[in-house]
């Protein structure tokens, strides 16, 4: 266990909707990340929080965009839903996430979305 | 654009033998690399890492070797034991910029009883 928990585990919704995903932190963890990966994929970066401000950027849609809370959770939200937006999406953090020393990113169990 | 490339979808290693996990990549500015290992329904998990500076870093039964010229890298795992049974990324980053990290598509690593 990463300490790192996602919800929902799984979620089947439709094309053209909207749904969200939810990540919780390592307890302490300033850093979250959230990626994407699609079946034969790699996992693809998306996006970085560091302490509520977004601070790295990945390959990340229009359609899609996340936020940091200040309790450090972290969603994102995924809109207008294409056949090809399912996949699995993981969620890690890390202390610091700031740039600097080797700062490992611990990864929760994931979200599988399915668009039908 | 594959900056990292794990070319081996997957590999079958037999128990007690060395598993060896190749990794390449494009990015000359990469200056830290990892391994993550990955297990059905369950998040990546980090295994070893190593930084530029380093050919070599161990920990226990894995080593993860560099070579920067070639711009490959890949991880040993001897002895090969049935829990390693995996998918395994390798993954690199260029550190004090940001922590944005690159992952290879894996390599789904089976040991053989």
């Amino acid at each position: 266990d990463s300490g790192v928990t996602q919800t929902p585990k799984h979620l089947i919704t439709a094309t053209g909707q909207r749904v969200t995903l939810r990540c919780s932190p390592r307890s302490g963890d300033l850093s979250v990340y959230w990626y994407q990966q699609s079946l034969d994929q790699g996992l693809q970066f998306l996006i970085q929080y560091y302490n509520g401000e977004e601070r790295a950027k990945g390959n990340i849609l229009e359609r899609f965009s996340a936020q940091q809370f200040p309790d450090l959770h972290s969603e994102l939200n995924l809109s207008s839903l294409e056949l090809g937006d399912s996949a699995l999406y993981f969620c890690a953090s890390s202390p610091q996430g700031a740039g600097g020393p080797t700062d490992t990113q611990y990864f929760g169990p994931g979200t599988r979305l399915t668009v039908l | 654009d594959q900056q990292v490339k794990q070319n081996s979808p997957s590999l079958s290693v037999q128990e007690g033998r060395i598993s060896i996990l190749n990794c390449d990549y494009t990015n000359s500015m990469f200056d830290y690399f990892l391994w993550y290992k990955k297990y059905p329904a369950e998040g990546p998990t980090f295994l070893i890492s190593i930084s530029s500076i380093k050919d070599k870093n161990e920990d226990g039964r894995f080593t993860v070797f560099l070579n920067k010229s070639a711009k490959h890298l890949s991880l040993h795992i001897v002895p090969s034991q049935p829990g390693d049974s995996a998918v395994y990324f390798c993954a690199a980053s260029v550190r004090n910029r940001d922590d944005k990290i690159i992952f290879g598509k894996g390599t789904r690593l089976h040991i053989l009883p």
